[in-house]
């Protein structure tokens, strides 16, 4: 059964561009919750998205959006990106939010 | 202060117990996991209790929960050089949904 996986692992960008991230939870989960993790400190959520609408978000600017499609998969998108956007972006899923399963995160570099 | 508090790092010798402390402030919370991560990967989640329980068990693993006192204990017996991590409490209040809230983590070093 494979876990939870995220795409790519590793991302160079500079300031002012886009990024898309991309998650595929584990089997028979419906619920993917995004957190973002800076060096040093504990990840922090970011939103969670449940039947293809974002469920809950947390005190992240509109330039952070995302989208979950049919097979539940997820894509984070950030826009005009900040040095401080620099971060290990986690993906994690759930069957309904309980006992969450994290992937192995994208590092994301912004120069 | 911060909703969940952690210790930044513990150090202890291979064979010894490990014991991982953690404070959080919402007494109405449920739900406490311990989560483990290793350099350059996502988190594992090793456990979780239910506010309902004083203590769990799961192989070399103990939770201790003290409501009172809004306290969480990880204790790892026979701690092994492979246990090194960085350890984090998360909580789950009811005022952040489903959201889990973490503390920012204790570095676990064994030396053998």
């Amino acid at each position: 059964d494979a876990g939870v996986t995220q795409s790519p692992t590793h991302l160079i960008k500079t300031r002012g561009q886009q990024v898309t991230l991309r998650c595929s939870p584990k089997s028979g989960h419906d619920t993917v919750s995004w957190y973002q993790q800076a060096l040093g400190q504990g990840p922090q959520f970011i939103f969670q998205y449940y039947e293809e609408e974002e469920r809950q978000r947390g005190n992240f600017p509109d330039r952070f959006s995302g989208h979950q499609f049919p097979n539940y998969s997820s894509e984070l998108n950030v826009n005009a990106l900040l040095l401080g956007d620099s971060a290990l972006y986690l993906c994690a899923s759930s069957l309904g939010g309980d006992e969450q399963f994290f992937g192995p995160g994208t590092r994301l570099t912004v120069l | 202060g911060e909703d969940v508090e952690q210790s930044l790092f513990l150090s202890v010798r291979e064979g010894d117990s490990s014991v991982i402390n953690c404070t959080y402030t919402d007494s109405s919370s449920t739900y406490l996991y311990w989560y483990k991560q290793e350099p350059g990967a996502g988190l594992q989640l090793l456990t979780y209790i239910f506010s309902n329980m004083d203590m769990k068990q799961d192989q070399r693993l103990t939770v201790l929960l003290n409501k009172k006192d809004k306290h969480l204990s990880l204790r790892i017996a026979d701690t092994q050089t492979g246990d090194s991590a960085i350890y984090f409490c998360a909580d789950r209040p009811p005022k952040a949904g489903t959201a889990l809230i973490f503390g920012k983590g204790t570095t676990l070093s064994v030396s053998s």
